[in-house]
């Protein structure tokens, strides 16, 4: 079975600060691990992913995001943080091994960026 | 290059109604998902259409079923509606690859359903 935890339903930070958004996820096979971004009343935008390769993974809008294996983690991150970074954020997970295409999606974080 | 569409925009329905909603993938793709996310959730996986047939689908009732035209757009299909079934419904498209299924989904705007 996949799944995927974020443990924080709400991240407040300053703006200029860096942020993170955390995730964590379980997987019988290899992850294939998704960030998306979400702003009121719109649909998901893809921030980055993660397949194989470099721990590290760099996205659209200066976010970047690294992969864990041992802490089976994928935390979402951004040296400075954006007044417009204020969303909803979801990580999602497939699994790779079974070959199945569908997104398996956490509960979401908000993340707020106080000016 | 037009991303994924989706229509309506928003719906209302009272229970036990039927309704359709409608997906025009990305420019170049060929598979459409779609899913539900209820107010509050993450998206939940509907199902998958790829060469107009479902091949995948997530744990929902068939209440719920879908077509694929050969331009690829998509319809969901949702009869007998329950409140529960008041979501915002999102499509998403990819580019299938066959070899490494390493596709990455992009996401239409969504549907807002509401059922009184």
């Amino acid at each position: 079975a996949q799944s995927v935890a974020q443990p924080e339903d709400q991240v407040n930070v300053a703006e200029g600060n860096p942020l993170t958004v955390k995730c964590t996820y379980s997987v019988s096979g290899n992850p294939y691990l998704f960030w998306y971004v979400q702003y009121p009343n719109r649909g998901l935008q893809f921030l980055l992913k993660y397949i194989t390769g470099d721990n590290l993974v760099k996205g659209s809008y200066g976010f970047e995001a690294e992969f864990n294996k041992s802490q089976t983690s994928f935390h979402l991150k951004k040296p400075s943080a954006l007044v417009s970074d204020s969303a909803l954020y979801f990580c999602a997970v497939r699994d790779l091994r079974t070959g199945a295409n569908n997104l398996f999606f956490g509960t979401g974080t908000r993340l707020t960026v106080i000016p | 290059d037009a991303g994924v569409t989706q229509s309506p925009t928003h719906l209302i329905k009272t229970r036990g109604q039927q309704v359709t909603l409608r997906c025009s993938p990305k420019s170049g793709h060929d598979t459409v998902s779609w899913y539900q996310q209820a107010l509050g959730q993450g998206p939940q996986f509907i199902f998958q259409y790829y060469e107009e047939e479902e091949r995948q689908r997530g744990n929902f009732p068939d209440r719920f079923s879908g077509h694929q035209f050969p331009n690829y757009s998509s319809e969901l299909n949702v009869n007998a509606l329950l409140l529960g079934d008041s979501a915002l419904y999102l499509c998403a498209s990819s580019l299938r690859d066959i070899f490494t299924t390493t596709d990455t989904q992009y996401f239409g705007p969504g549907t807002r359903l509401t059922v009184l």
